[in-house]
């Protein structure tokens, strides 16, 4: 298996413009999270799917962020309009409950907003 | 509500000598306990997972942890350190299916960085 696929791996945007931010679970997996890594803030928790369902967005910052999973192998995290503060890696994450809820991460996306 | 600490920011070992990354946790009900690794620049990567069974639970690049219900903790462990073990750990604790609508939600520790010293 490829393992979870995120793309682009870098995006550097300027201030106002939308970014969109993509990921591909492993196949089968029923469990789709997004975070977001900064240094001050550490790991967080934006949102997760369950079967291609929103579960919980109560970590995602602002309505200028927003997420989709219209099918099982696709997700998009979407921010518009993307502010400087929203520099940081997003990762997102599957799993599968029948494995032990153990969750296998992408290799990131780094966002830089000038 | 459900958490795990990692004390320490930072822990230094020399190489060769055994390591001990901490963490203790706070969950109602049985927990289920993770160790991440993240080196630089990648995602991070399951090392082991204590759910029930024996105390001591084996994973991934000869890490061990041991599970302390009385003392809450699930301390990372490995007999001998070598240099490429440096890198980020993450302890984490799966959120009860009671707490959390029955889906899994996991919480993540703040993270200690391992240093291997040559």
């Amino acid at each position: 298996d490829a393992g979870v696929i995120q793309s682009p791996r870098h995006e550097v945007t300027e201030m106002g413009q939308e970014v969109t931010l993509r990921c591909k679970p492993i196949s089968g997996h029923d469990y789709l999270f997004w975070y977001r890594q900064t240094m001050m803030r550490g790991l967080e928790l934006l949102i997760y799917f369950n079967n291609n369902v929103p579960i919980d967005d109560s970590g995602m910052p602002e309505d200028r962020f927003s997420a989709k999973m219209p099918n099982a192998s696709f997700s998009t995290l979407k921010i518009q309009p993307s502010e400087p503060r929203d520099s940081a890696v997003y990762f997102c994450a599957s799993s599968l409950k029948r494995e032990g809820y153990e969750q296998y991460f992408g290799p990131g996306t780094r966002l830089t907003v000038t | 509500a459900q958490s795990v600490a990692q004390p320490e920011d930072q822990v230094n070992v020399a190489e060769g000598n055994p390591l001990t990354v901490k963490c203790t946790y706070s969950v109602s009900g049985n927990p289920y306990l993770f160790w991440y690794v993240q080196y630089p620049n990648r995602g991070l990567q399951f090392l082991l997972k204590y759910i029930t069974g024996d105390n001591l639970v084996k994973g991934s690049y000869g890490f061990e942890a041991e599970f302390n219900k009385s003392q809450t903790s699930f301390h990372l462990k490995k007999p001998s350190a070598l240099v490429s073990d440096s890198a980020l750990y993450f302890c984490a604790v799966r959120v009860p299916s009671a707490l959390s609508g029955g889906y899994q939600k996991v919480t993540f520790g703040t993270g200690t960085k391992l240093q291997v010293i040559p």
